[in-house]
């Protein structure tokens, strides 16, 4: 167990809606990472927050926004769902500042949009 | 040209067999290598971390950075069928953390 707990496990929502997902980071780590990941893919970065602020986002649009609370847990929230958004959604969290890159997946949030 | 390239497989081996994984980049500024495995419907599980080039072993598991040729090599010594799964490499800059993975190879072991 990595200590990184996301919820909810599966959701279907459709076309031009709205998603918020949530993650709760392992006790002790001050960073947490976002990724998408499509069927057959690696995961892509979507954005990192660091100290409730964004701290770098990938290839992503506007319309993918988090947050960071001052415990450490996230939210992911896509506006304007669309179909090549169904994707597995995955919560990685770390400690910013011990030099290396020890960084710890939860189980992600399935996300089929229709 | 994606940065980092993994061959997809599918990779189908009998129980016993020592298996090589293996990806390549092209971003020369990469220091961090990792391997995770993935099985069916789960997160990545964080198997191997190497810090710049080398070797390390732990248990069964060998990691192999060699980055002059930008190149990054996992080995699984006396497979076992428990060891099917998605092998996925990543590596990431100094002082970032973000991660860039490669496609995954989806291994099956073959009892």
């Amino acid at each position: 167990e990595t200590g990184v707990t996301q919820s909810p496990t599966h959701l279907i929502k459709t076309r031009g809606q709205q998603v918020t997902l949530r993650c709760s980071s392992q006790s002790g780590h001050n960073t947490v990472s976002w990724y998408q990941q499509a069927l057959g893919q690696g995961p892509q970065f979507i954005f990192q927050y660091y100290r409730e602020e964004e701290n770098g986002r990938g290839n992503f649009p506007p319309r993918f926004s988090g947050l960071q609370f001052p415990n450490y847990s996230s939210e992911l929230n896509v506006n304007a769902l669309e179909l090549d958004d169904s994707a597995l959604y995955l919560c990685a969290s770390s400690f910013s500042g011990t030099g290396g890159n020890t960084i710890y997946f939860g189980e992600g949030s399935w996300l089929t949009v229709v | 040209q994606k940065e980092v390239e993994q061959d997809p497989g599918p990779l189908s081996v009998p129980e016993g067999a020592i298996v090589s994984l293996n990806c390549t980049y092209s971003n020369s500024a990469f220091q961090y290598f990792m391997w995770y495995r993935q099985y069916s419907r789960k997160g990545p599980e964080l198997l191997m971390y190497t810090y710049s080039s080398g070797n390390k072993e732990d248990g069964r598991f060998t990691a192999q950075v060699d980055k002059s040729s930008k190149y990054i090599s996992l080995f699984i010594r006396d497979s076992q069928p428990s060891d099917s799964a998605t092998y996925l490499c990543a590596m990431s800059e100094q002082g970032a953390q973000k991660l860039v993975f490669g496609q995954g190879t989806r291994l099956t072991i073959n009892p």
